[in-house]
């Protein structure tokens, strides 16, 4: 099945710096990288995706990049603000799309 | 709001006891997946329905079971339950069956085991 590894585990920035999270899979025909933002005690929400046939997708200050190559994929924080403070799941399909499994998470936290 | 609703938020029993977990969708949504988060854990995907039948399983114990109504909410029974068990467990809802349809969580029923 598939396997998905995420780095780092945590994450500490100062407010305004650009924070990066990475994960890798290992099923070649996977085809749909979600991101998903979970601050604490609430439930996942999904903030960005990306499917194969991209290699890029911005959506103001959050970015994801892809590279099927080497089968790992990005999730690009800039300009990070206090209440970008959370964990961060990745997530890739695998089985040809029939589910998907996320990664560990990352927990960001966003110095004053 | 994501529009899925679990019911209860909390829940606290005692361990060999049984539990009921409900998840409504978001209306017009078909899929429902069961997710469990344990303390400082990522999400274990346990099981997902789709239209009432059983679609995809994950690491779903045999104690587990789950099911799909004909008004397509859900019900995640666990049974036998030991102290391991408690967890946050998270219904996700999307329209289609596959992974790329967008998954939509609802708030969680934080289970105690004590």
């Amino acid at each position: 099945g598939e396997n998905v590894e995420q780095h780092p585990s945590t994450l500490s920035v100062q407010e305004g710096d650009s924070a990066v999270i990475k994960c890798t899979y290992s099923d070649s025909a996977s085809n749909y990288f979600p991101w998903y933002k979970q601050e604490l005690g609430k439930r996942p929400q999904l903030i960005i995706d990306i499917r194969s046939n991209v290699g890029e997708k911005k959506d103001q200050r959050i970015a994801v990049t892809l590279n099927k190559t080497a089968k790992h994929f990005s999730l690009h924080i800039t300009e990070t603000q206090p209440e970008d403070s959370a964990v961060y799941f990745c997530a890739a399909d695998y089985n040809y799309g029939q589910n998907f499994v996320f990664g560990p998470g990352t927990r960001l936290s966003v110095l004053p | 709001d994501s529009g899925v609703t679990q019911t209860p938020k909390h829940l606290i029993t005692a361990t060999g006891q049984r539990v009921t977990l409900r998840c409504s969708p978001r209306s017009g949504d078909l899929s429902v997946y069961w997710y469990q988060q344990s303390l400082d854990q990522g999400l274990q995907f346990l099981i997902q329905y789709y239209n009432g039948e059983e679609r995809a399983k994950g690491n779903i114990l045999e104690r587990f079971s789950a099911q799909q109504f004909p008004d397509l909410h859900s019900e995640l029974n666990l049974s036998s339950l030991e102290l391991g068990d408690s967890a946050l467990y998270f219904c996700a809802s999307s329209v289609g069956a596959a992974a790329v349809d967008t998954q939509y969580f609802g708030p969680g029923t934080r289970l105690t085991v004590l």
